[in-house]
């Protein structure tokens, strides 16, 4: 169990195009996904935190304009980012947490999309 | 001073080594600790979780925490070639599940 999927694996656009990414919780149900970015060989930077049916919450220096981001139901959350740039390129994942009602539930990440913008 | 430090490494060990990675955290109120594997161009996967001070076994991994040196390990026993990836700990206060990541140990086991 725990399973969560993201759509697409990989993606190339043109600059100033939008691109949306999928991250879906396969087999459970997530009160809370969470996208991060990261770059080659550093560790996972968080960007925002969403909760289904609420807006979500952006880190610090994290455009919420540029990336938006919607979590519609319990088992999808979409991350999408506008207007991209070279800039954006990078590796996103996403990750879901089980709504156990349990303090301190871990998060369960997903394969990743990679973004590269030309 | 960051809230997780992990010697980003890497490490290279012959196959059938121990392999023992470690990480230190300065906020004493964090309660939930995890590590996670990443292998290149993949998501994390979850390896360990734990909440309290002390030693959980899972197969070849151990996990060790120490809340009063705020000091948690993973050590891999009898490695092989497919434990060659990142190891991330990372760790959380509860409630709101937010978790601080440490930099990563690059692992690479030798056949």
């Amino acid at each position: 169990g725990a399973v969560v999927s993201q759509h697409p694996s990989w993606v190339i656009c043109k600059s100033g195009t939008s691109v949306k990414i999928e991250c879906r919780s396969l087999d459970f149900q997530a009160t809370t996904m969470f996208w991060y970015r990261q770059f080659p060989k550093q560790s996972l930077m968080l960007m925002a935190t969403s909760n289904e049916g609420s807006k979500a919450t952006y880190e610090q220096g994290v455009e919420k304009d540029k990336f938006l981001i919607n979590h519609a139901s319990l088992t999808l959350s979409t991350l999408t980012v506008t207007s991209a740039h070279p800039e954006d390129s990078s590796f996103y994942i996403c990750s879901a947490s089980r709504t156990s009602g349990r303090s301190g539930e871990t998060q369960y990440f997903g394969p990743g999309t990679r973004l590269l913008v030309l | 001073q960051k809230e997780v430090e992990q010697d980003p490494g890497p490490l290279s060990v012959p196959e059938g080594a121990i392999v023992s990675l470690n990480c230190t955290y300065s906020n004493s109120a964090f309660q939930y600790f995890m590590w996670y594997r990443q292998y290149s161009r993949k998501g994390p996967e979850l390896l360990m979780y734990t909440y309290s001070s002390g030693n959980k076994e899972d197969g070849r991994f151990t996990a060790q925490v120490d809340k009063s040196s705020k000091y948690i390990s993973l050590f891999i026993r009898d490695s092989q070639p497919s434990d060659s990836a990142t190891y991330l700990c990372a760790l959380a206060l509860g409630g709101n599940n937010r978790l601080a990541f440490g930099k990563g140990n690059q692992v690479v086991v030798i056949p």
